[in-house]
């Protein structure tokens, strides 16, 4: 059975730029998480979508958003790039609204010039 | 404020003994503790959870420890082997109106030296 799959693997870009991360969940999972880990920090939650619907946030400002589509994949979007914003993005999936462990993708390494 | 706490950022053990990782939360209303194994370039992999009604969780060479009156989870890994070697995150989580979030140490990493 595939895992959690996020594209692209790496990507480059410069400051004020916008750019969009995407993640396919395991299948028959619905839910979807996104995390931010910056150098040097742990994890930080950032988003998580249910069935099309984001059912919680993390502390990140508006400039991060999201979606989730139908077939529960789900995109990541990031505007007005700042230097910080550099990290390693990952996309976990779990079964659903219950405590379901949350499984990860490879991620995705950003890095804002 | 750092809700999940990984004091040692490193850890070295020789191959076949005993590795103990520990981690310390502040938040009362953690109730799901979880251990991620993760090496580089790839996403972190489950290891092994337990929740706040059991204070041990075995799998394998895997023990999980609750202490929920310290606020302090280890995990212990025996026999270490060279593939253990890792960056290891502990993270918890609310069972009930938490939001399914996740909060995340800032990771041990483990070498087993031959």
């Amino acid at each position: 059975e595939a895992g959690v799959t996020q594209s692209p693997t790496h990507l480059i870009k410069t400051r004020g730029q916008q750019v969009t991360l995407r993640c396919s969940p395991i299948s028959g999972h619905t839910s979807v998480y996104w995390y931010q880990q910056a150098l040097g920090l742990g994890l930080q939650f950032l988003l998580w979508y249910d069935e099309g619907e984001e059912r919680n946030r993390g502390n990140f400002p508006p400039r991060f958003s999201g979606r989730q589509f139908p077939n529960y994949s789900s995109e990541l979007n990031v505007n007005a790039l700042e230097l910080e914003d550099s990290a390693l993005y990952l996309c976990a999936s779990s079964l659903g609204l219950t405590k379901e462990t949350q499984y990860f993708g490879p991620g995705t390494r950003l890095l804002v010039l | 404020d750092q809700q999940v706490k990984q004091n040692s950022p490193s850890l070295s053990v020789q191959e076949g003994r005993i590795s103990i990782l520990n981690c310390d939360y502040t938040n009362s209303m953690f109730d799901y503790f979880l251990w991620y194994k993760k090496y580089p370039a790839e996403g972190p992999t489950f290891l092994i959870s337990i929740s706040s009604i059991k204070d041990k969780n075995e799998d394998g060479r895997f023990t999980v420890f609750l202490n929920k009156s310290a606020k302090h989870l280890s995990l212990h890994i025996v026999p270490s082997q060279p593939g253990d070697s890792a960056v290891y995150f502990c993270a918890a989580g609310v069972l009930t109106g938490g939001g399914n979030k996740l909060t995340f140490g800032t990771g041990t990493q483990l070498k087993v030296e031959l």
